[in-house]
């Protein structure tokens, strides 16, 4: 069966500080993989998603960047963290962008 | 631009009721919606999806209804159950677009 793991679940980080949050899909192959973020009163927001390795589409102007070195991984990066970066991360991955299926979320806090 | 609207941010309903949770859209292009039921601090699990070519899908006690000339869809929990508080999202994507777009929420508080 497929599983997805995302890390670290909790991270408090200073403004201006770098920032990475790993995913990983096991169980299937070539996945379309995506990083939403839901920010109080937003919703989900889509950030980037890929349908390959090293493919990247962004979605959303920011200071994040994504990469997806490996079939199954997938990165949300930042060089130096704003405060209005904070919110809950959620990975996710589908076959043909049809069902999603979220990684268990990372709560990030820049202070 | 919101492409997915759930206009109502939240929503109470009595125990054994109906709840109805709407969902509109406004890009003709999408042609497969879904819902997704949160719990705070947790990923979101799928609960029921429906292609354009249909116009009702049902899945035990929830019932998607889509309407395509009013880009319309709702969601029908019957009987509500405590354990459905949660926040519900509406999702949609288009034939062969990759992204999967998400309305900003409604939270679904079922009264004892």
């Amino acid at each position: 069966s497929q599983t997805i793991h995302q890390w670290p679940a909790t991270l408090v980080q200073p403004v201006g500080s770098p920032l990475s949050l790993e995913c990983t899909v096991e169980g299937t192959s070539n996945p379309n993989l995506y990083w939403y973020r839901q920010a109080a009163g937003r919703g989900l927001q889509l950030l980037f998603y890929s349908v390959g390795i090293g493919q990247i589409s962004s979605e959303v102007p920011q200071n994040l960047s994504a990469s997806r070195p490996q079939d199954r991984q997938f990165i949300l990066s930042s060089k130096k963290l704003l405060l209005s970066d904070s919110g809950f991360y959620l990975c996710a991955w589908s076959l043909e962008a049809r069902e999603l299926f979220f990684g268990e979320g990372s709560r990030l806090t820049v202070l | 631009d919101q492409q997915v609207k759930q206009n109502s941010p939240s929503l109470s309903v009595q125990e054994g009721r109906i709840s109805i949770l709407n969902c509109d859209y406004t890009n003709s292009m999408f042609d497969y919606f879904l819902w997704y039921k949160k719990y705070p601090a947790e990923g979101p699990t799928f609960l029921i999806s429906i292609s354009s070519i249909k116009d009702k899908n049902e899945d035990g006690r929830f019932t998607v209804f889509l309407n395509k000339s009013a880009k319309h869809l709702s969601l029908h929990i019957v009987p509500s159950q405590p354990g459905d508080s949660a926040v519900y999202f509406c999702a949609a994507s288009g034939w062969r677009d990759d992204k999967i777009i998400f309305g900003k929420g409604t939270r679904l508080h079922i009264l004892p």
